[in-house]
């Protein structure tokens, strides 16, 4: 049973557009969110976090949005640059239970096309 | 920047043989992870340690072991590769803070003839 969900494989964005992926989770006792970058050959780079008592969390030209009661989570990019095309995955962890695993969805593909 | 660094980057290697991974952070993290990666999959979790001598099995089983004897190594052993170890294996890292991101290193993509 996969407990984070990204359910657009990919993605196409003009450049200097908005980019907008998404992710679904099934566990209401999540209460940590990250947003993950990862180019070819390389490890996940950490973008953006939002703990579940946050709606909001902005950080330069990316925003993560939460809605807990829909258990779902999206990250906005403002502006999209052709840098930013990679594969992003977003994860979930409860650190309330004092596991602290973080569970990461499949990844969407952003391309950013110039 | 996290400080985490995984060798060898590239790994070919025959069916049996014995092969360690080696992980190491140098920022103090009591938390380590090894996630297992296939192309288009998610990151699955395979083992854990929440600080020296602590080591937990994660959600995917795996032939895999783990030992943490120094808070800044944590390597994975594989006793006799297979070609359905084939896979990009992610180490990670963690404070003990609440709330704190992971820290990957850049991988291991280790490849079983």
């Amino acid at each position: 049973d996969q407990q984070v969900k990204q359910n657009s494989p990919s993605l196409s964005v003009q450049e200097g557009r908005i980019s907008i992926l998404n992710c679904d989770y099934t566990n209401s006792m999540f209460d940590y969110f990250l947003w993950y970058k990862k180019y070819p050959a390389e490890g996940p780079t950490f973008l953006i976090s939002i703990s579940s008592i946050k709606d909001k969390n902005e950080d330069g030209r990316f925003t993560v949005f939460l809605n807990k009661s829909a258990k779902h989570l999206s990250l906005h990019i403002v502006p999209s640059q052709p840098g930013d095309s990679a594969v992003y995955f977003c994860a979930a962890s409860d650190w309330s239970s004092g596991t602290y695993k973080y569970i990461f969805g499949t990844g969407t593909r952003l391309k950013v096309l110039a | 920047e996290a400080d985490i660094y995984q060798t060898p980057r590239y790994l070919v290697i025959g069916t049996g043989k014995k092969i360690t991974l080696e992980c190491s952070q140098t920022m103090g993290h009591d938390k380590m992870y090894w996630y297992q990666q296939d192309p288009g999959m998610e990151l699955h979790l395979i083992h854990y340690s929440y600080g020296v001598n602590s080591t937990e099995k994660g959600d995917l089983s795996s032939e895999s072991t783990v030992s943490r004897i120094r808070t800044e190594h944590f390597p994975l052993t594989l006793e006799s590769a297979r070609p359905s170890h084939t896979s990009q294996y992610l180490c990670a890292s963690s404070e003990s803070l609440y709330n704190s991101p992971l820290h990957f290193g850049n991988g291991t993509r280790l490849t079983v003839t």
